[in-house]
């Protein structure tokens, strides 16, 4: 079983559309939880980073942590066309603080 | 803030050829670098994290000899794929962390390197 669960997809939505995207994760010395998108040929970028549970807001993106049910989301809100790329859940462990990547979700948003 | 820059974006050699890449942290300081590779609709695959004024500490299955990393400075560290061939044709992604090993500050990420080897 992989530390890191998600779904890849590809996930193909109308533009406005909210999307919900997912990860679960096994290991429970995770602590620090990341979304990444990555569009095509292009090195991840930094969409969220939290270290609770709960949610956390940034614009149009929401990040929700669930530490019991080890269970991450990454919800879009008004999904645009630039919105379309990979996007990445990865999990922060270990004393060298390596990340564990989920295998990322293709998103692609309508116009 | 926390910009990471990767030199050169995209790179085509021919076989035996070695290719330097380099990737340098803009506005911090990194005690530690990573380096990843990324074959198509797969997620990154660590292959080695990169130290300052030590010795990299290399995943299971990547050979050291063939993936030389030099981390002589606070903001750059290089990969040289010494006698590329073609099965070494990849995108590599560098990424970095200000505040070192232990810091809990999430990695950033430089815009890879796409090699081509003929």
């Amino acid at each position: 079983q992989k530390e890191v669960e998600q779904d890849p997809g590809p996930l193909s939505v109308p533009e406005g559309a909210i999307v919900s995207l997912n990860c679960t994760y096994s290991n429970s010395a995770f602590q620090y939880f990341m979304w990444y998108r990555q569009y095509s040929r292009k090195g991840p970028e930094l969409l969220m980073y939290t270290y609770s549970s709960g949610n956390k807001e940034d614009g149009r993106f929401t990040a929700q942590v669930d530490k019991s049910s080890k269970y991450i989301s990454l919800f879009i809100r008004d999904s645009q066309p630039s919105d379309s790329a990979t996007y990445l859940c990865a999990n922060l462990s270990g004393s060298a603080r390596q990340l564990t990547f989920g295998s990322g979700t293709q998103l692609t948003v309508l116009p | 803030g926390a910009v990471v820059s990767q030199h050169p974006s995209w790179v085509i050699c021919k076989s035996g050829t070695s290719v330097k890449i380099e990737c340098r942290s803009l506005d911090f300081q990194a005690t530690t670098m990573f380096w990843y590779r990324q074959f198509p609709k797969q997620s990154l695959m660590l292959m080695a994290t990169s130290n300052e004024g030590s010795k990299a500490t290399y995943e299971q299955g990547v050979e050291k000899d063939k993936f030389l990393i030099n981390h002589a400075s606070l903001t750059l560290s290089t990969l040289t794929v010494t006698s590329a061939h073609p099965e070494d044709s990849s995108f590599y992604i560098c990424s970095a962390t200000p505040g070192g090993t232990r810091s809990n500050q999430p990695q950033h990420f430089g815009d890879g390197t796409r090699l081509s080897i003929l």
